[in-house]
């Protein structure tokens, strides 16, 4: 059974940075490609980066490029999302979302999502 | 910049067909786009519904159908029940590893 679970959420200052986490099991984490789709509170899915299965290919929605750099760790079956420059619109829920292919294709499994809230 | 389109709301009664499209901006879309299909409810996160425009993800029911009408990917949902109200969300491949999703559309069964 695929599983996603995200970590890393917490309240932090505009400014600030943050990591978050998305341990994958059940699959081949190095196979697929991964991404990070947010929700803003009452708002819709935004997706805001991908990387691809073997971690060369990393993109990017314009709304986070410069900020934000996702990567992966293939031995422990981990994706990342460093988050820098954090500002009050990035306040959601991010999920990580595994790919249906190693390179950049739709998704087809989601984590229960991890809570950042951006505020003084 | 390139917005993906969808009805806001729809109102299906309950046994009855609902088709929800998914557009673009600027021209028309195609399998290229990988058009995808994704359900939420409140408090949940997303659920698989369809992707690469037609392909029914793990345990979705055959109610649930995608397809391309004209210029727009749809999602189709036959004999509707009380717990098909949620959000639903389409998402098209832009290119360059980049995808959009479109605002969601709230389904209401009564």
């Amino acid at each position: 059974e695929v599983q996603l679970l995200e970590s890393g959420g917490v309240l932090v200052q505009p400014g600030g940075s943050l990591r978050l986490s998305c341990v994958g099991s059940g699959f081949t984490f190095s196979n697929y490609a991964m991404s990070w789709v947010r929700q803003a509170p009452g708002k819709g899915l935004e997706w805001v980066s991908g990387i691809s299965g073997g971690g060369a290919g990393t993109y990017y929605a314009d709304s986070v490029k410069g900020r934000f750099t996702i990567s992966k760790d293939d031995s422990k079956n981990t994706l990342y999302l460093q988050m820098t420059s954090l500002r009050a619109e990035d306040t959601a829920v991010y999920y990580c979302a595994k790919q249906v292919d190693t390179i950049p294709r739709p998704f087809d499994y989601w984590g229960q999502g991890t809570l950042v809230t951006v505020s003084p | 910049q390139t917005v993906v389109t969808q009805e806001p709301s729809f109102s299906v009664s309950p046994g009855g067909t609902v088709t929800l499209t998914c557009g673009l901006s600027s021209g028309s879309v195609s399998t290229i786009h990988y058009p995808s299909w994704y359900q939420q409810t409140p408090g949940q996160a997303p659920r698989t519904l369809i992707y690469k425009t037609n392909i029914r993800s793990s345990g979705v029911p055959d109610r649930f159908s995608g397809s391309i009408l004209g210029n727009k990917a749809a999602l189709s949902i036959t004999g509707a029940q009380a717990d098909d109200e949620s959000d639903y969300y389409c998402v098209l491949y832009m290119s360059s590893g980049i995808w959009v999703f479109g605002g969601g559309t709230k389904v209401t069964v009564l």
